[in-house]
C-alpha cells in the first residue's frame, strides 16, 4: 500500500515570492507521482507526474518538482508565484505497474497568495 | 465543450432518500472514476470503470451502486442517504493506457440534512 503526506495544510506567501509545498511518500514498491491542483469550486487538474528519467520534472503554470528517491520526497516548487495560484494542491502517488492502479491523493495544502 | 461534466452541482436532500448523480465525458476516454472529498478535502477513490466493467471497488458501504450504461457515462446511485454521506463528490476519467493523467468533473455537493 502506499500514503501521501503532505506536511502543511496551509502555506501563505506574498505575490512574487518564491514557494515549495512539501510532499513525502511511503511505499513497498517503485511509484509514479503526481500533483494535481484544485481552483476554488472546480474539479482536480493535472500539475505534472514523475513515472521515470530525470529526477527534476516541468509542468504548467511555471511549476516544477523534484523526484528525491532518498527522502521518499516529491516537492513542489515555483520561484514566483502570481494571485492565481492561490488553490489547493495535491500529491498523489501510484504503483508502477502495468495496468491499472490507485492513485492514492494526500490531504492536500491550501496555497494562499498574499498580494 | 466541457470535458467532464456532472450534474446537479449541488443536491441537498434528507436522510434516508435515494439519489444520483449523473457523470458525462466526451474525451473518448476509456476508464472513469468516482472520487469522494470529504470537509477536510480529503479525496479517495470510490470505484472506477473501463469500458463499462468494474474495475477498482473500494470499501463503499453497498448502498452505492455506480452504472455505467456506455463508456461516456458512469452514475452514482445512493441508497438510504446518511449525515455521513455528505461530502464532494468527483467524476474522473482517463485512458487506461495512462491512466495517471486523470480528467476531473466539477464535483457535486452533497448535502444531507
Amino acid at each position: 500500500a502506499q500514503s501521501v503526506t503532505q506536511l502543511d495544510s496551509q502555506v501563505p506567501v506574498f505575490e512574487e515570492a518564491p514557494v515549495e509545498l512539501r510532499c513525502n511518500y511511503s511505499s513497498s514498491v517503485s511509484v509514479y507521482l503526481f500533483w494535481y491542483v484544485q481552483y476554488p469550486n472546480q474539479g482536480l487538474q493535472l500539475l505534472l507526474k514523475y513515472l521515470s528519467g530525470s529526477t527534476l520534472v516541468k509542468g504548467i503554470n511555471g511549476f516544477e518538482a523534484e523526484f528525491n528517491k532518498s527522502q521518499t520526497s516529491f516537492h513542489l516548487r515555483k520561484p514566483s508565484v502570481h494571485i492565481s495560484d492561490t488553490a489547493e494542491y495535491f500529491c498523489a502517488v501510484s504503483p508502477s505497474k502495468r495496468g491499472y492502479q490507485k492513485v492514492t491523493f494526500g490531504t492536500g495544502t491550501k496555497l494562499q497568495v498574499i498580494p | 465543450d466541457t470535458a467532464v461534466s456532472q450534474t446537479p452541482k449541488y443536491l441537498v436532500t434528507q436522510m434516508g432518500n435515494d439519489k444520483s448523480i449523473k457523470c458525462e465525458q466526451n474525451l473518448g476516454h476509456d476508464t472513469m472514476y468516482w472520487y469522494k472529498q470529504d470537509s477536510k478535502k480529503f479525496l479517495k477513490i470510490m470505484f472506477s470503470y473501463n469500458n463499462k466493467e468494474l474495475i477498482i471497488n473500494e470499501t463503499v458501504p453497498n448502498r452505492f451502486s455506480p452504472k455505467s450504461p456506455d463508456k461516456a457515462h458512469l452514475n452514482l446511485h445512493i441508497n438510504s442517504l446518511e449525515l455521513g454521506d455528505s461530502a464532494v463528490y468527483f467524476c474522473a476519467s482517463s485512458q487506461v493506457r495512462d491512466p495517471y493523467e486523470q480528467y476531473f468533473g466539477p464535483g457535486t455537493r452533497l448535502t444531507v440534512t
